[in-house]
């Protein structure tokens, strides 16, 4: 399978924890974003990254929501002192870059906030 | 800011009945316009891009077509396995590399 995929699926987590999510792109791709998700609702962006540069963040990222991506590879959003409006699904996705605007999804990481 | 907006939020049709979705966006230079098919509990499935007016895609019983403010989707004779929430989302020049989502309408075909 050569999609983008993120790990876990799943996460159950007591407020106030800290959580981090992996995300794993297309290979070829130089372009990472996350988003978040809400039940209803279409999703929102939250961060992109070219190559191992973070070159825009949405003022929806507060303090606490940090990510990485170290080699230009994979990628890690990590959510400190977790809050219950936190629980949503976060999604990753890839781009070519240049011209190429799509972005492929993976299948994101459902976080509940207990 | 860029904006929008999708019509219905949910529609029903009976299997064979065709009909179309409305995308209604407004941005500042539209780099492209995309729609994604999203099943309950996963990730948006890429559909189309469409890039400017005037410019259509098809890819079995589903037809996306775009204007200068919206963007249809069409299906025609639906089948139950067509299902599912159809996303649009919009790239713009003045807001780099982000997508910004409609909130969707929920198709159910009923056989």
């Amino acid at each position: 399978d050569t999609g983008v995929s993120q790990d876990p699926r799943h996460k159950i987590t007591k407020r106030g924890q800290n959580v981090t999510f992996r995300c794993d792109p297309i290979s070829e791709h130089n372009r990472l974003y996350w988003y978040r998700q809400t039940l209803g609702q279409g999703p929102e962006f939250l961060t992109y990254f070219q190559n191992e540069a973070q070159l825009e963040k949405s003022r929806l990222l507060s303090d606490r929501f940090s990510a990485e991506r170290p080699k230009g590879s994979f990628s890690t959003l990590e959510i400190q002192r977790t809050e219950q409006g936190d629980s949503a699904m976060y999604l990753c996705a890839s781009s070519l870059g240049g011209i190429w605007y799509e972005q492929y999804f993976g299948p994101g990481t459902r976080l509940t906030v207990t | 800011e860029d904006q929008v907006t999708q019509s219905p939020e949910a529609l029903r049709l009976q299997e064979g009945e065709s009909s179309s979705l409305n995308c209604s966006y407004t941005v500042s230079g539209l780099r492209g316009l995309f729609w994604y098919r999203q099943d309950p509990g996963k990730g948006p499935e890429f559909l189309f891009t469409l890039y400017s007016a005037g410019e259509e895609k098809e890819k079995e019983r589903l037809k996306a077509t775009l204007t200068k403010k919206e963007s249809f989707l069409h299906i025609t004779a639906p089948k139950p396995e067509d299902s599912a929430t159809y996303l649009c989302a919009v790239s713009a020049e003045t807001s780099g590399s982000r997508l910004t989502f409609g909130e969707g309408t929920q198709l159910t075909v009923n056989p």
